[in-house]
């Protein structure tokens, strides 16, 4: 199985700072990556997918990038709605692996 | 407009069956991949199984092969989960979700709870 890593498990930030998460694949997953954001109580919901995509009514401060093993999801100036947990999830075989997650803190 | 309805989630003993229900709509069903996600209390996100589009192939994840089982009403557009011999380890709210790309899910349901407890 693959193993998917996410760093750090929790940041504290302010509105407006650039935040960066880390994803890692325990072995090479090409660009199968996508990236959630859940709030308490809420489903998740996707915001990236094949790594870099942004997906549909998502704003454009965030941003995906990588590949192989390697992934990060970036929000350039943090809004107030995006304090919340993170999670990356493979889609390279099954399988299906989700990394541990990171929460977004306030500062 | 996309809508994914879970239903059959509550208390169960250890060793029972459940079979959790999503009720779909706003997208052909018949053609879309599926999955199940599950989340325990406080824990982060946990694929469970996947059904491609048409049916043909399905997965597990390992902590439920041989237990759980998915499948498709077509029929009905609706999504089914077989759970049996269950453990205190599967209680959790359950997701179904619509798959987008690459089994990313774009559409999700606003989960079921499933306590299993004596």
């Amino acid at each position: 199985d693959i193993q998917m890593t996410q760093s750090p498990s929790s940041v504290s930030a302010s509105v407006g700072d650039r935040v960066t998460i880390t994803c890692r694949a325990s072995q090479g997953i090409s660009g199968w990556l996508a990236w959630y954001q859940q709030k308490p109580g809420q489903a998740p919901k996707l915001l990236i997918y094949g790594a870099s995509s942004l997906h549909s009514g998502v704003p454009s401060r965030f941003t995906g990038s990588g590949s192989g093993t390697d992934f990060t999801l970036t929000i350039s100036s943090l809004q107030p709605e995006d304090f919340a947990t993170y999670y990356c999830q493979q889609g390279d075989s099954f399988p299906l692996t989700f990394g541990g997650g990171t929460k977004v803190e306030i500062k | 407009e996309v809508q994914l309805l879970e239903s059959g989630g509550g208390l169960v003993q250890p060793g029972g069956s459940l079979r959790l229900s999503c009720a779909a709509s706003g997208f052909t069903f018949s053609n879309s991949a599926m999955t199940w996600v599950r989340q325990a209390p406080g824990k982060g996100l946990e694929w469970v199984s996947g059904i491609s589009g048409g049916g043909s192939g399905t997965f597990y994840a390992d902590s439920v092969k041989g237990r759980f089982s998915i499948s498709r009403d077509i029929s009905k557009n609706t999504l089914h989960l077989q759970m049996n011999s269950l453990r205190a380890e599967d209680t959790a709210v359950y997701y179904c979700a619509k798959v987008y790309s690459r089994w990313s899910s774009d559409y999700w349901g606003q989960g079921t709870l499933v306590t299993v407890s004596s």
